[in-house]
Order: C-alpha cells, then sequence, then structure tokens
C-alpha cells in the first residue's frame, strides 16, 4: 500500500501569503495525485487532478506539481475562503490512499 | 446535473451490519464509476473502496475482508456493505463519481454512521 505523507500538518497564514503544501509518496506513483480541499461540514472539492491539472472552475492561484514521489500544492496569494484542509490523493496503485491533510489557519 | 446522495441508518450497532445507499442522478453507473470514501470526527479522509463502470470492484486493505460494494443500475443506486461494526467505523461515509481522467468531481452530502449500543 503507498502511504501518503502530508506536510506540514497546520500552517498559520496570512492573507496574501504564498503557501506551499507536500505531499511525499512512500513508492513513485507518476502523476497519479489529486488534491482536494475541504472546509468544515463540508463534502471535499477537486482542485487538482493528475499532479498540475487545474479542475474547472478552480482559481489560477491554486498550481500544483510533482511527479514520482513528490508533489506540491501552491496557492500564490491566500484568500480568506482558502482556509480549509487540504488533502492529497494517489491513485498510481490499488489501494487508492489519501494524505493526512494540512490545515491552513490564520495567523 | 450530477448528484450524489447517500442514505442509511444513522446508528449502529457493535458487531452489526451497515448498510448504505448512494442515489446517483445525472449519469450512469455503467459510464462513470463510485468510490466511498469516509471521514471519523476530527479526522482526515479514508478511501473505503470502489465499484467501477465494468461492475468490479475494489477495496481497502484494512476493510476488504469486511466490506462489499454493490450497485443496481436499473435503480442507479451503489451499495456499501460492512460487517463486523467496531466504533472506529463511526465516520461520515461520503459516495463520489470518478470521472475522466480519475477525478471525484462530484460527491454527496455524506452520511453520518454513528457506532454504539
Amino acid at each position: 500500500e503507498t502511504v501518503m505523507t502530508q506536510s506540514p500538518t497546520s500552517m498559520s497564514t496570512s492573507i496574501g501569503e504564498r503557501v506551499t503544501l507536500n505531499c511525499k509518496a512512500s513508492q513513485s506513483v507518476g502523476i497519479n495525485v489529486d488534491w482536494y480541499q475541504q472546509t468544515p461540514g463540508q463534502s471535499p472539492k477537486l482542485l487538482i487532478y493528475g499532479a498540475s491539472n487545474r479542475h474547472t472552475g478552480v482559481p489560477d492561484r491554486f498550481t500544483g506539481s510533482g511527479f514520482g514521489r513528490d508533489f506540491t500544492l501552491t496557492i500564490s496569494n491566500m484568500e480568506a475562503e482558502d482556509l480549509a484542509v487540504y488533502y492529497c490523493l494517489q491513485y498510481g496503485s490499488i489501494p487508492w490512499t489519501f494524505g493526512g491533510g494540512t490545515k491552513l489557519e490564520l495567523k | 446535473q450530477v448528484q450524489l446522495k447517500e442514505s442509511g441508518p444513522g446508528l449502529v450497532q457493535p458487531s452489526q451490519t451497515l448498510s448504505l445507499t448512494c442515489t446517483v442522478s445525472g449519469f450512469s453507473l455503467t459510464s462513470n464509476s463510485v468510490h466511498w470514501v469516509r471521514q471519523p470526527p476530527g479526522k482526515g479522509l479514508e478511501w473505503v473502496g470502489a465499484i467501477w463502470s465494468g461492475g468490479s470492484t475494489d477495496y481497502n486493505s484494512a476493510l476488504k475482508s469486511r466490506l462489499n460494494i454493490s450497485r443496481d443500475t436499473s435503480k442507479s443506486q451503489a451499495f456499501l456493505k460492512m460487517n463486523s461494526l467496531q466504533t472506529e467505523d463511526t465516520a461520515i461515509y461520503f459516495c463520489t463519481r470518478l470521472d475522466h481522467p480519475y477525478v471525484m468531481d462530484a460527491w454527496g452530502q455524506g452520511a453520518s454512521v454513528t457506532v454504539s449500543s
């Protein structure tokens, strides 16, 4: 089973800041990684698929990158609505596995 | 419009079987797969399993021995059955559609399940 390790587990940020979230796979998953955003009480929402492709309607301040074992989600200009928990998901091998999540909080 | 809705009992006794239904609209279960994801209170997301558009299934390794996912395409419903429930199975259970190319682009609102006597 591929273990996805996200870092940091939580981060204090400021509006307008550039934020980088990391996700590391225990074995290579190619580009088979998605990123999801979840706000309290809501279902997760797809942000990035295939490591670097922005889903329809996702603002261009969200950028995904990476290949193999190391993946990054960058928010270029943090907005209040981006305060949420972010999860990476690998679908390179069965069983699919999520990372533990990174929670973005306000400083 | 693509929609998914989970339904099932909110409370299940320990050692009993959980049965959940995901009713979908706006797409066909023979064209898209449905995945189940769960989230224990205050914790992260866990992939539970999937039923693919062709009808085959895949499961979380840790849950495989207790889990069965099936569907009724004529009713546009997918089903999750998990036996021998324990308190650790208390969670919100989501069903989600997988669209091309491997994107969970639509989610249900989730069904809250509590395992307690």
